[in-house]
């Protein structure tokens, strides 16, 4: 079965240390998105990709980026952790953005202290 | 904005109950989509209703869509202490970014 994995699942990193969540679908499909979420904030777009090559920057995307050289990844590099970066991270990838169903991964619970 | 807004942000009721949640927004939409997300969890995409749809069920769940006044409800009949999660709502829209909005805290009491 297609399924979209997050990894780690939970990660403990020092300030200022650099840390990649990985982010793995295999519905081959083209868009692509990571969230955070935490609390009183729901879940807050960081960056998207509608295909290889492409990335764009969501509403939160000050410290963070990502990488799209095939279909299947998408991962999310924190370039010098903070502790306002401590959170629950998700991906999620659809075939045509919000006009098709979305599948999430479980999160990956980041705490940077 | 491309967000739908979920009202209210928090509703308890008792199993057995009914419980009704509501989406409101303010572009032109494609489509209209429900997500569950239990504590901890990832989100589980519920249903999605097309622009020339006005009702779809599934199971215990009743989605209406109002084009004209820009809202939609989801109904969950005959809930269960599983309900408990929370729901979003997602406008699809010609643009591609999935955008939530805060969300709907259902807490079913058994």
């Amino acid at each position: 079965d297609a399924e979209i994995t997050q990894s780690p699942r939970h990660k403990i990193t020092e300030t200022g240390r650099q840390v990649t969540l990985a982010c793995h679908q295999t519905w081959n499909h083209n868009n692509m998105f990571w969230y955070r979420q935490d609390l009183g904030h729901g879940l807050r777009l960081i960056h998207y990709s509608y295909g290889v090559q492409d990335t764009n920057k969501g509403e939160v995307s000050d410290g963070y980026s990502v990488s799209r050289s095939n279909t299947e990844d998408l991962p999310l590099t924190l370039e010098s952790a903070a502790s306002s970066q401590t959170s629950v991270y998700f991906c999620a990838s659809s075939a045509r953005g919000a006009r098709t169903e979305a599948f999430f991964g479980q999160g990956t619970r980041l705490t940077v202290v | 904005s491309q967000q739908g807004e979920e009202d209210p942000q928090a509703l308890s009721i008792q199993e057995g109950e009914n419980a009704t949640m509501n989406c409101s927004y303010k572009t032109s939409i494609n489509n209209l989509q429900w997500y569950r997300q239990n504590s901890g969890r990832g989100l589980v995409h519920l249903i999605l209703i097309r622009s020339n749809e006005r009702e779809k069920h599934s199971g215990r769940l009743r989605v209406t869509l109002d084009t004209s006044k820009k809202s939609s409800s989801l109904l969950i009949t005959a809930s269960r202490a599983a309900d408990t999660a929370s729901y979003f709502c997602v406008v699809g829209t010609s643009y591609d970014k999935v955008i939530f909005g805060p969300g709907t805290s259902l807490s079913v009491i058994p």
